[in-house]
């Protein structure tokens, strides 16, 4: 049982560079999350998706797209980057149904510098 | 939007008391969290607390709860090395389908 696993660990972009970040779960969660950590900011929610075949924005969900592709795996895509969006992103699922709400539980993350 | 606010920085000695302090401003909040993370690594949920209960105590760990002031506290009790970490306290409200507003963190560092 691998919990929340993301890939890659670390990417260094050029500024208009795409890329995806992958994420995928094995405990059959219903809810799904991708943030972003920056210094003295805590992490802000990007999309999330509350079960499989939906998707919604959080609050900071400008310059990316999301894409539920199936119950375990959840993917965040920069199209262009920017510098701005170089921070530590972890995506995060969730049980929801029939358990805590709230309760998540996180991947080790993808360290993003764009230059 | 809501906004949960904590203090940056904690410096504590070896087998002390630890308190971590935590403000909230969305009354609707059905539970507040305390997540912990370790250097490298994501968040891991520490303890939990339910918006009716003023107090829960867990092993080295006390949640105080006083809604009326939206003030949530982290109190470690005989910490050790090992709590350095970020502590983030975090906030659902009832109608968030487990979304979470997270605070900026507390970075606790624990001296000999």
């Amino acid at each position: 049982n691998a919990g929340v696993t993301q890939t890659p660990k670390f990417q260094v972009l050029k500024t208009g560079q795409s890329m995806t970040l992958q994420c995928a779960q094995d405990m059959n969660h219903n809810s799904m999350y991708w943030y972003r950590q920056d210094p003295g900011m805590g992490l802000r929610l990007i999309y999330y998706s509350a079960s499989e075949g939906t998707t919604d924005k959080g609050e900071v969900p400008n310059g990316y797209n999301v894409s539920r592709l199936n119950k375990r795996e959840f993917s965040l895509r920069l199209e262009s980057a920017a510098p701005s969006q170089t921070s530590v992103y972890f995506c995060a699922s969730s049980p929801n149904a029939g358990a805590l709400l709230g309760e998540q539980y996180f991947g080790p993350g993808t360290r993003l510098t764009v230059t | 939007g809501e906004d949960v606010e904590q203090s940056l920085f904690l410096s504590v000695r070896e087998g002390d008391s630890s308190v971590i302090n935590c403000t909230y401003t969305d009354s609707s909040s059905t539970y507040l969290y305390w997540y912990k993370q370790e250097p490298g690594a994501g968040l891991q949920l520490l303890t939990y607390i339910f918006s009716n209960m003023d107090m829960k105590q867990d092993q080295r760990l006390t949640v105080l709860l006083n809604k009326k002031d939206k003030h949530l506290s982290l109190r470690i009790a005989d910490t050790q090395t090992g709590d350095s970490a970020i502590y983030f306290c975090a906030e659902s409200g009832t109608d968030s389908w487990g979304k979470l507003q997270f605070g900026a963190g507390t970075q606790v560092v624990v001296t000999p």
